[in-house]
C-alpha cells in the first residue's frame, strides 16, 4: 500500500523551514527518504529503521515515530538547491512503495 | 563520493526488440542493487532487488521474464527489457547499495526508454 505522503507541494523562500510527512496504515520495517531534481535520478537522503529514531543533520534531518507508521523530513534554513521533489519509500512485508511526492521549491 | 553508471543514458528501440540496461558500480562493490521504474510526473516504482551471484527478487506485478535481471559480478548488473512495447517507455533507474549495508545507496542517472 502506497504511503501517504504531504504536502503535496510547498513553496518557501530560502531560509524558511520545511517538514515533509509520511505515513502508513501499517507498522513499517523501515522509511527511506530521497530527493530527486527534475529529469534526474533520486538521490538517497537517509533510511531510518528504529521507531523513535531520529536522524541527520542539522539542515536535512528526519524522524521515525514509535509506532513506526509515519516519519517526517525537516528541512531547516532551506537553499535553493534544496528544491526538487522528495519521495518517501516504505518498506513492509518485504514490498517497497514510494509516496507520491513533495515537490518543494525554494526561491531567492 | 560512491559513483554509480547507467548505460545507455537514452534508447529508442522499435516495439518487439530487446534492450540491456547497464549499472555499474564504479568505486565500490555492491552485494545488492535495485531496479526502479518511473513513468512521467510519477512516484518511483521498485522492480527488483538484484543480488550477487542469486536470482533476483521481483516486486508483486513485475514480470521476471519480461524484466530479465542479471547481477554477475559485484559491480555490475543488467536489466532487458524483452520483447518491448510502447507501455515500456519509461526512466529505468537503478541504485547499489555499497557492501550490503542498508545505511545509503547511490543511484545511477537513470536510462530513458522510448519504445515506438
Amino acid at each position: 500500500q502506497q504511503p501517504v505522503q504531504s504536502p503535496q507541494a510547498v513553496i518557501l523562500r530560502e531560509g524558511e523551514d520545511a517538514v515533509i510527512n509520511c505515513s502508513s496504515s501499517k507498522a513499517l520495517y523501515s522509511v527511506h527518504w530521497y530527493r530527486q531534481k527534475h529529469g534526474e535520478a533520486p538521490v538517497f537522503l537517509m533510511i531510518l529503521l528504529k521507531g523513535g529514531e531520529q536522524k541527520g543533520h542539522e539542515k536535512i534531518s528526519a524522524s521515525f515515530n514509535e509506532k513506526k507508521q509515519q516519519s517526517s523530513l525537516y528541512l531547516t534554513a532551506s537553499q535553493l538547491s534544496y528544491s526538487g521533489t522528495y519521495f518517501c519509500g516504505t518498506e513492509v512485508d518485504n514490498d517497497m512503495r514510494f509516496g507520491a511526492g513533495t515537490r518543494l521549491t525554494v526561491k531567492p | 563520493g560512491a559513483v554509480v553508471s547507467q548505460h545507455p543514458s537514452r534508447v529508442i528501440c522499435k516495439s518487439g526488440t530487446s534492450v540491456k540496461i547497464e549499472c555499474r558500480s564504479l568505486d565500490f562493490q555492491a552485494t545488492t542493487m535495485f531496479w526502479y521504474r518511473q513513468f512521467p510526473k510519477q512516484s518511483l516504482m521498485l522492480m527488483a532487488t538484484s543480488n550477487e551471484g542469486s536470482k533476483a527478487t521481483y516486486e508483486q506485478g513485475v514480470e521476471k521474464d519480461k524484466f530479465l535481471i542479471n547481477h554477475a559480478s559485484l559491480t555490475l548488473s543488467t536489466l532487458t527489457v524483452t520483447s518491448a512495447h510502447p507501455e515500456d517507455s519509461s526512466f529505468y533507474i537503478c541504485s547499489a547499495e555499497p557492501g550490503g549495508t542498508q545505511e545509503t545507496q547511490y543511484f545511477g542517472p537513470g536510462t530513458r526508454l522510448l519504445v515506438l
